[in-house]
């Protein structure tokens, strides 16, 4: 019954593909995030989505997309991927009424 | 300079010890989390605050908004409190509420 779940863990790919990384979460919540986590553990904001509005982080590259089936869901998709994509990539949501961030356990993505 | 500084960096303390971490931030806050990442990489959100002070268990965490400082206390610290500590600010106006403004981290080392 994890509460904010992603998958995979780990994902090592080579430069140029597509790949997707997935995040669920149980709690009920309205609003979830993705944060990029950088070699020398910086966290960043990537999006933030709600059913009405997505808010994206100017710094990251039109290749992230994020994808929402659904409340319970947002996907990570990344086109053509390069090195310095390599990082862990936390999914996280809350509520819009209380402030609290439920983390997802992270994916690491290594880029060859 | 980061908007949001954390000191000290690095801290290491023997069991038992009384622990404070510091967080300075530069720009108008509505709110301040401080996150805990455990050596296995999982974060975990340990408070929100936007004035005062709040207490859970052994944690403390106080914010002064006019001297835009926080502090997180940990008293009677135990090996499991070994942990990066996280302080992150969400800007006045700064839209959704994940969108945070992290620091660095404090890696908080605690000996038996």
């Amino acid at each position: 019954d994890t509460a904010v779940s992603q998958t995979p863990k780990y994902l090592v790919t080579q430069m140029g593909n597509d790949k997707s990384i997935k995040c669920e979460q149980n709690l009920g919540h309205d609003t979830m995030y993705w944060y990029k986590q950088d070699s020398k553990k910086f966290l960043k904001i990537m999006f933030s989505y709600n059913n009405k509005e997505l808010i994206i982080n100017e710094t990251v590259p039109n290749r992230f997309s994020p994808k929402s089936p659904d409340k319970a869901h947002l996907n990570l998709h990344i086109n053509s991927l390069e090195l310095g994509d390599s990082a862990v990539y936390f999914c996280a949501s809350s509520h819009k009424s209380v402030w609290i961030l439920h983390f997802g356990p992270g994916t690491r993505l290594t880029v060859t | 300079k980061n908007e949001v500084e954390q000191s000290p960096q690095n801290l290491t303390a023997q069991e038992g010890e009384f622990i404070t971490i510091n967080c300075s931030y530069s720009v108008g806050i509505s709110a301040l989390h401080w996150l805990q990442q455990h050596p296995g990489g999982g974060i975990v959100s340990l408070f929100m605050l936007s004035s005062g002070k709040k207490k859970h268990g052994r944690l403390i965490a106080t914010i002064n908004i006019q001297e835009k400082h926080s502090s997180l206390h940990i008293t009677a610290s135990h090996p499991r409190d070994s942990a990066v500590y996280i302080c992150a600010v969400l800007r006045l106006g700064g839209g959704s509420q994940g969108n945070l403004i992290f620091g660095k981290g404090t890696k908080l080392s605690v000996k038996p």
